[in-house]
């Protein structure tokens, strides 16, 4: 089975500009999170969805957005880019809403670099 | 709110040595706590968990206690070896939807 998938790999863009990164959890899974992971630090929360619906939102500005489509796939949204956007989105799915047993898989990640 | 400090690093060891990352929380409630290991060109992966106190985790030689009198959750490895080099991150959750992540702790291992 495949695992948590990832869109695009890597992706440069300038200050001011809007990026788009998408996730597809594994099969059967039906709660996403996104998580962003600066160069040196760990991982930090910014949104969960379960069912389509938001459950879980970190300390993150208005510029990021999130949804969650009927097949559980997700799309992270930043917009007007600015330059400490740049780090390693992660997407992380699990079964259900997060039961403290709930295992969470990662997907490896994609690189985004503002220049 | 609720935190995560380790062990800065890098750590260097050798191999067989006896390996210990440490790792204390802050949290209001009664988290589940959890050490997750990103090996080179990986996505992050949970390495083991306790979900109460006094709980051991354990996984592929690693080792580590929930200890809420202390509020730790220190990593161990009796003998490691090259292929244990990564960067290990202890975190926990808060919340049904939330983990909070440390900072990180990178480990190399000499042969």
């Amino acid at each position: 089975d495949a695992g948590v998938t990832q869109s695009p790999t890597h992706l440069i863009k300038t200050r001011g500009q809007q990026v788009t990164l998408r996730c597809s959890p594994i099969s059967g899974h039906k709660s996403v999170s996104w998580y962003q992971q600066v160069l040196g630090q760990g991982p930090q929360f910014i949104f969960q969805y379960y069912e389509k619906e938001e459950r879980g939102r970190g300390n993150f500005p208005d510029r990021f957005s999130a949804r969650q489509f009927p097949n559980y796939s997700s799309e992270l949204n930043v917009n007007a880019l600015l330059l400490g956007d740049s780090a390693l989105y992660l997407c992380a799915s699990r079964k259900g809403q997060g039961a403290s047993n709930e295992k969470l898989f990662f997907g490896s990640g994609t690189q985004l670099s503002v220049l | 709110g609720d935190s995560v400090t380790q062990m800065e690093g890098p750590v260097t060891l050798s191999e067989e040595a006896f390996l210990t990352i440490n790792c204390t929380y802050t949290a209001t409630g009664y988290p589940s706590l959890f050490w997750y290991v990103q090996y080179p060109g990986e996505g992050l992966q949970l390495l083991l968990k306790a979900t109460k106190a006094d709980d051991k985790g354990s996984n592929k030689g690693f080792e580590a206690t929930y200890r809420k009198e202390t509020t730790s959750f220190h990593l161990e490895k009796g003998s490691v070896q090259v292929s244990d080099s990564a960067v290990y991150f202890c975190a926990l959750s808060e919340g049904a939807s939330k983990i909070i992540f440390g900072s990180g702790t990178r480990l190399s291992i000499r042969p």
